[in-house]
């Protein structure tokens, strides 16, 4: 149990362009889900917070107008990256919680690469 | 908010020794704190974690001490493979749910 799915596995977009990237809770509600950036040898940094029919709460020095998160329903949050640059070249990371605990349930990641 | 601080940043060790990593963290609302391996590319995989209630926890190979006096929790694992080669990371999180991760731990066990 507590599968997360996230699509696409890899992107590459031109410079100037969006990219849409879905993460799915496959065999639970999730309740909240998180979004992280993972730059190579570095940490996982979280970009904002998102509860099922609520605004993303962002971290502080992530764009909201650039990463626009949705949270529609309980099983599915996406990120889109508007008017991407090479410097947004990193792997992102979601990951589920359920109502209940602590645990965080985390997708296989989208490499994206803005050329 | 919070802020935890992992160390050492690489580690090696020889097959069948024991290797440690330690986490610090600032918050001392969290009460949460999981320890994720994570290899190149993947997502990370939760291998164990521990609750502010709780001053250690064992399975197998792996165990996770907690001092909340201190604010300080560690990772033991022994009797080390080479498929425990891989990165880990320390978190914390509180009442918002929130995780931070530590700055990871690249740990290499030589045959």
């Amino acid at each position: 149990g507590a599968v997360v799915s996230q699509h696409p596995s890899r992107v590459i977009c031109k410079s100037g362009t969006s990219v849409k990237i879905e993460c799915r809770s496959l065999d639970f509600q999730a309740t909240t889900m998180f979004w992280y950036r993972q730059f190579p040898k570095k940490s996982l940094m979280l970009m904002a917070t998102s509860n099922e029919g609520s605004k993303a709460t962002y971290e502080q020095g992530v764009e909201k107008d650039k990463f626009l998160i949705n949270h529609a329903s309980l099983t599915l949050s996406t990120l889109t990256v508007t008017s991407a640059h090479p410097e947004d070249s990193s792997f992102y990371i979601c990951s589920a919680s359920a109502k209940r605990g602590y645990e965080q349930y985390f997708g296989p990641g989208t490499r994206l690469t803005v050329t | 908010g919070e802020n935890v601080e992992q160390h050492p940043s690489t580690l090696s060790v020889q097959e069948g020794d024991s290797a440690v990593i330690k986490c610090t963290y600032s918050d001392s609302a969290s009460n949460y704190f999981p320890w994720y391996k994570q290899e190149l590319g993947k997502r990370p995989q939760l291998i164990i974690d521990i609750r502010s209630n709780v001053g250690e926890k064992k399975d197998q190979r792996i165990a996770v001490t907690l001092n909340k006096t201190a604010k300080h929790f560690s990772l033991h694992i022994t009797e080390t493979q080479p498929e425990d080669s891989a990165v880990y990371f320390c978190a914390a999180t509180g009442s918002a749910r929130q995780l931070t991760f530590g700055s990871g731990t690249q740990l290499t066990v030589l045959p």
